[in-house]
């Protein structure tokens, strides 16, 4: 079964320093692996993926990742953190079982808080 | 685009009473259509998915249920709901085994 961890439940970085979110992922088969960004009360809005290509992934509001095979990891970063960027972060990784729906499974979630 | 409606936004019901989330999507045609619940504005957990009109698969046993009456529409329902299952309901739709999915903006059930 495929599984993605974060094993920060929160990361504060001040505005205008770079930030990463971690993200390890499990998985059989060629992984697709998603970041996800929620605000208070509303629902999960895509930031960007990774099916196949460069490593390195480009996405909404200035956010990247890098999709790291050896090590099978997907991190998300940002060169210059902005206080709006203070949301909740997921990352998620296609289910690849024949029949599954290609349903995604989440992580818990990485609180962001960026601090003036 | 999928543009995906979820209602009520905030629902307040006693224990012991029915429930019935609706969701439904627009931009696309059969679409994969999931529930999720998420507890204490965390983790995800998945609920039902469905593949197609009175398809449903259930992720983990509970007090809910799901139907799919039309390509479009998608239900989670109870008849009688527990104090647990409070919480944040969310409605996804995915088209495509490599495209992202998209979310209706929730629905915060509370049983009292």
């Amino acid at each position: 079964a495929q599984s993605v961890a974060q094993p920060e439940d929160q990361v504060n970085v001040a505005e205008g320093n770079p930030l990463t979110v971690k993200c390890t992922y499990s998985v059989s088969g060629n992984p697709y692996l998603f970041w996800y960004v929620q605000y208070p009360n509303r629902g999960l809005q895509f930031l960007l993926k990774y099916i196949t290509g460069d490593n390195l992934v480009k996405g909404s509001y200035g956010f990247e990742a890098e999709f790291n095979k050896s090590q099978t990891s997907f991190h998300l970063k940002k060169p210059s953190a902005l206080v709006s960027d203070s949301a909740l972060y997921f990352c998620a990784v296609r289910d690849t079982t024949r029949g599954g729906g290609n349903k995604l499974t989440f992580g818990t979630g990485t609180q962001l808080k960026v601090e003036l | 685009s999928q543009t995906i409606h979820q209602w009520p936004a905030t629902l307040v019901q006693p224990v012991g009473s029915p429930l019935s989330l609706e969701c439904t999507v627009e931009g696309t045609s059969n679409p994969n259509l999931y529930w999720y619940r998420q507890a204490a504005g965390r983790g995800l957990q998945l609920l039902f998915y469905s593949v197609g009109i009175g398809q449903i698969s259930s992720e983990v046993p509970q007090n809910l249920s799901a139907s799919r009456p039309q390509d479009r529409q998608f239900i989670l329902s109870s008849k009688k709901l527990l104090l647990s299952d409070s919480g944040f309901y969310l409605c996804a739709c995915r088209r495509g085994s490599n495209t992202e999915a998209f979310f209706g903006q929730g629905t915060r059930l509370t049983v009292v």
